[in-house]
């Protein structure tokens, strides 16, 4: 079984579209995360989630909304997409308490806005 | 604003040779992580260093953290092909793993 799990994997759509990308994670973490990682690999935390809650919001622009309905799931919805948006997001889970919590990646969702 | 950095960018070495990763970072912090991606592919974990001093080694890669000089190696032993990937480095300034900031990745391909 996947650790974490996201979907679609590939996503093409045009620009002016809302789309949304899941993820669900059964390692039993609390913390959930969404990462960007641009056409030149730079890798930047956009939300973290704890048991459900925003604990990091890094100046997201608003049109991007994540949703946590439990902490296992952590949903991503971008509306009005830009052609900058073009990128692969990454959704993560770690434990919050405790030392060296390694975070765990899922397998990437590479959006495509045309 | 913490910043992390990598050198080199790229690195092409030939099977065999020996070779380090470095990466600085701006702010104090006691943990860093490395990360291994292969193209198209997710991040896999390779270490978690949480203290100064911290060293830790699996098969040709060893990674090392000198928290005094905010800074951390990643030191390849006779690569071999199947190294070629990005590999990162995170800095973890909360302490609690709920952000990383990561480097600028350094592709390594290795060559026959």
């Amino acid at each position: 079984d996947t650790a974490v799990s996201q979907t679609p994997k590939y996503l093409v759509t045009q620009m002016g579209n809302d789309k949304s990308i899941k993820c669900e994670q059964n390692l039993g973490h609390d913390t959930m995360y969404w990462y960007k990682q641009d056409s030149k690999k730079f890798l930047k935390i956009m939300f973290s989630y704890n048991n459900k809650e925003l604990i990091i919001n890094e100046t997201v622009p608003n049109r991007f909304s994540p949703k946590s309905p439990d902490k296992a799931h952590l949903n991503l919805h971008i509306n009005s997409l830009e052609l900058g948006d073009s990128a692969v997001y990454f959704c993560a889970s770690s434990r919050i308490t405790g030392a060296g919590n390694t975070i765990y990646f899922g397998e990437g969702s590479w959006l495509t806005v045309v | 604003e913490l910043k992390v950095e990598q050198n080199p960018l790229f690195l092409s070495m030939q099977e065999g040779k020996n070779y380090t990763i470095y990466c600085n970072y701006s702010t104090t912090s006691d943990r860093l992580y490395w990360y291994r991606q292969d193209p198209g592919k997710s991040l896999e974990s390779l270490f978690v260093l949480l203290s100064n001093g911290a060293v830790k080694q699996e098969g040709r890669l060893m990674a090392s953290l000198d928290t005094k000089a905010r800074l951390s190696t990643l030191h390849i032993t006779a690569a071999v092909h199947d190294l070629s990937a990005t590999y990162f480095c995170a800095v973890d300034p909360t302490g609690t793993a709920s952000k990383l900031t990561f480097g600028t990745g350094t592709r390594l391909q290795v060559t026959l």
